[in-house]
């Protein structure tokens, strides 16, 4: 079975820019959940997916935001680019169970 | 979600036992303890996890303290592929998410310890 992807795996954007990342569960799961990971922060929460419905969100700015399709394929939106939101942006799914979450390679952002 | 404690770094030799410690002093009834590491540039991996009672897969053990108030990580025989930053997470899990009608997929990840394998 094939593991979570993440496209692009390396992305670079100026100031004010926007970018979306995507990402492909591992088939049959239907929770996507997203992480950003910074040196300083280490690994924050952002949103978690289910059914294509917003379960629920960490603390970060509006300029953040996500979607989930009927196939449970997912992309993250991130506006208004800022120096700061450089980061590897990881994405994880599960089907259902509340223990086990299966995380993608990341994407690397550098906003410039 | 409750705090956890860990060391921020730990080294061992290969082929022998690590032991990795996590405090939760403020872990309620509910918590489950979770392990999960990450490798040099790729996301983190589930290890283990566990309620009350010690516990065992293939890639490690998970002994709980009678008070629940701590836990110890065991990688029996260290190997370089272990090298990674170790995370202990308490997360609680609601009694719908076995009812396959909602998910709840938030980690709450510290600082981790980051251990290190000498040949």
């Amino acid at each position: 079975k094939a593991g979570v992807t993440q496209t692009p795996r390396y992305l670079i954007k100026t100031r004010g820019q926007q970018v979306t990342l995507s990402c492909s569960p591992i088939s049959g799961h239907r929770s996507v959940s997203w992480y950003q990971q910074t040196p300083g922060q280490g690994l924050q929460f952002l949103f978690e997916y289910f059914s294509e419905t917003q379960r629920n969100k960490g603390n970060f700015p509006g300029r953040f935001s996500g979607r989930q399709f009927s196939n449970s394929r997912s992309e993250m939106n991130v506006s208004t680019l800022e120096l700061g939101d450089s980061a590897l942006y990881l994405c994880a799914s599960k089907f259902g169970s509340p223990y086990e979450q299966y995380f993608g390679p990341g994407t690397r952002l550098t906003v410039t | 979600d409750a705090k956890t404690t860990q060391p921020n770094s730990m080294e061992s030799n290969e082929e022998e036992p690590v032991h990795l410690p996590c405090n939760h002093s403020t872990i309620s009834g509910t918590d489950y303890i979770h392990w999960y590491r990450q490798l040099p540039s790729q996301g983190p991996e589930y290890v283990i996890h566990g309620l009350t009672s010690n516990v065992n897969n293939r890639m490690a053990s998970l002994a709980i303290a009678e008070d629940r108030k701590s836990s110890t990580l065991i990688l029996h025989r260290a190997t370089l592929r272990d090298a990674a930053v170790y995370y202990c997470i308490l997360r609680d899990t609601p009694s719908s998410e076995y009812t396959g009608g909602t998910s709840y997929g938030k980690l709450t990840f510290g600082q981790g310890t980051i251990l290190t394998v000498h040949p």
